[in-house]
């Protein structure tokens, strides 16, 4: 299965800036996937990323304030924009299984503090 | 979309103590995990399964896709067990596409 490197781990930031999340995937993958988990809740996705095409956004998230690069087969950011205490969240990137047998691979995540 | 549904919310055992968990999805799906998130947020897989059972020494699963139900077995329960499970599928009819989550069932496990 493919291993991801996210990065950061966490971060505190004030209100009104923005934080880029990176994934580094040790492999070549088609698609990557961006969720969000605010405290105590499950998991939602933000979107889907493609290499070379625009991201595919969930209804609820718009890209101006999650935009998201995905310039090759093994690497993506998204960003969180303009940021308010509501976005204090888990940020989670996942790959689809490389094999049929495993299922998708998470990030470790990035634990974001907004104040 | 597809809906999960995970029981029981919540679950309080002592050590050593076996539990069941449980998913409901409302479609068929052609992926199904089941995660364990520990207290720092990661999320470990513990079993990929579309169908069938598995078992991976305290832990088993069984997927019964006709019925669109999942189960996790948790014996000889460890404090180390605790943090928040949860089940995710992907709907059937695509090779692709995104895992839909339940809630979750948060597990404390006492010494």
């Amino acid at each position: 299965s493919a291993v991801i490197s996210q990065k950061p781990s966490r971060d505190i930031c004030q209100r009104g800036t923005s934080l880029t999340i990176q994934c580094q995937v040790d492999s070549q993958v088609t698609m990557m996937f961006w969720y969000r988990q605010q405290p105590g809740q499950s998991l939602t996705l933000i979107a889907t990323a493609n290499q070379g095409s625009e991201a595919t956004y969930e209804s609820g998230f718009v890209i101006d304030k999650f935009p998201i690069s995905r310039p090759n087969l093994t690497f993506s950011t998204l960003t969180v924009s303009n940021m308010s205490p509501e976005d204090s969240s888990i940020y989670l990137c996942s790959v689809e299984p490389g094999t049929a047998n495993y299922g998708y691979t998470f990030g470790s995540g990035t634990r974001l503090t907004v104040v | 979309g597809i809906q999960v549904e995970q029981s029981p919310p919540d679950l309080i055992l002592q050590e050593g103590a076996n539990s069941t968990l449980r998913c409901n999805f409302s479609d068929s799906v052609n992926n199904l995990q089941w995660f364990h998130q520990n207290p720092w947020g990661q999320l470990i897989n513990l079993f990929y399964i579309p169908s069938g059972t598995k078992q991976n020494g305290r832990l088993s699963a069984t997927t019964v896709a006709t019925e669109r139900y999942s189960l996790l077995y948790i014996s000889s329960s460890q404090t180390t067990d605790s943090g928040v499970y949860f089940c995710a599928v992907r709907a059937g009819g695509t090779s692709y596409g995104k895992l839909t989550f339940g809630q979750g069932t948060i597990l404390t496990v006492h010494p």
